[in-house]
């Protein structure tokens, strides 16, 4: 099993620029959401999905969409990137919401100029 | 809402003891715990469910307390490989993790 997986590990992008963050799982898990991390802001919430076909909101999802056509995948897209969406971002899966254990992907690095 | 961890920071010497907190406004029904080596992505340690039960991962230990809200996570004689930022995680819907407590152990 690759676990979960993220493309691409780097991306610098210009202001105003939309790209779409990659997350991909193997483990047939319903439950995946999106995290940003930035500097002494801990890991927050962007987007999660219950399941195929169903996404909802976290804590930060503004600039950012997303959609979840497929058990395995669930793309992140920066509709317009802004310096402000500068971050590490994270994607996670779990068997279960709540109570599964969160398995994480390595990670985006992303730098908006 | 986030939950809130204290301390921010630890630093400590190899074999010395840590306990980090972590609270919430809300009620709990299971808190998470991860820990995060710099430049990885975070680990799972463990999870805790309603009805105060203490759980175990090595020399880690945890207790939750959902009256208070509160769970706390204990680190006996503290190992090198133990450094790196723990994050505590609550919520049924959405997860939701705290700012983070970062441990330093020095030799």
């Amino acid at each position: 099993n690759a676990g979960v997986t993220q493309t691409p590990k780097f991306q610098v992008l210009k202001t105003g620029q939309s790209m779409t963050l990659q997350c991909a799982q193997d483990m047939n898990h319903e439950y995946m959401s999106w995290y940003r991390q930035d500097p002494g802001m801990g890991l927050r919430l962007i987007h999660y999905s219950v399941g195929a076909g169903i996404t909802d909101q976290g804590e930060v999802p503004n600039g950012y969409n997303v959609s979840r056509s497929t058990t395995e995948d669930f793309p992140l897209r920066l509709l317009s990137a802004a310096p402000s969406q500068t971050s590490v971002y994270f994607c996670a899966s779990s068997r279960r919401q709540g109570a599964g254990e969160q398995f994480f992907g390595p990670g985006t690095r992303l730098t908006v100029l | 809402q986030q939950p809130v961890q204290s301390p921010q920071a630890v630093i400590l010497r190899e074999g010395e003891d840590a306990v980090i907190n972590c609270s919430s406004s809300k009620a709990l029904y299971s808190v998470h715990w991860y820990r995060q080596k710099h430049g990885e992505a975070p680990v799972f340690l463990m999870i805790l469910l309603k009805g105060g039960e203490q759980k175990g991962h090595e020399k880690i230990s945890a207790s939750f307390n959902e009256k208070k809200q509160q769970s706390s996570l204990y680190l006996t004689a503290s190992q090198l490989s133990y450094s790196g930022t723990y994050f505590c995680g609550t919520g049924a819907q959405k997860l939701v993790f705290g700012q983070g407590t970062r441990l330093t152990i020095n030799p």
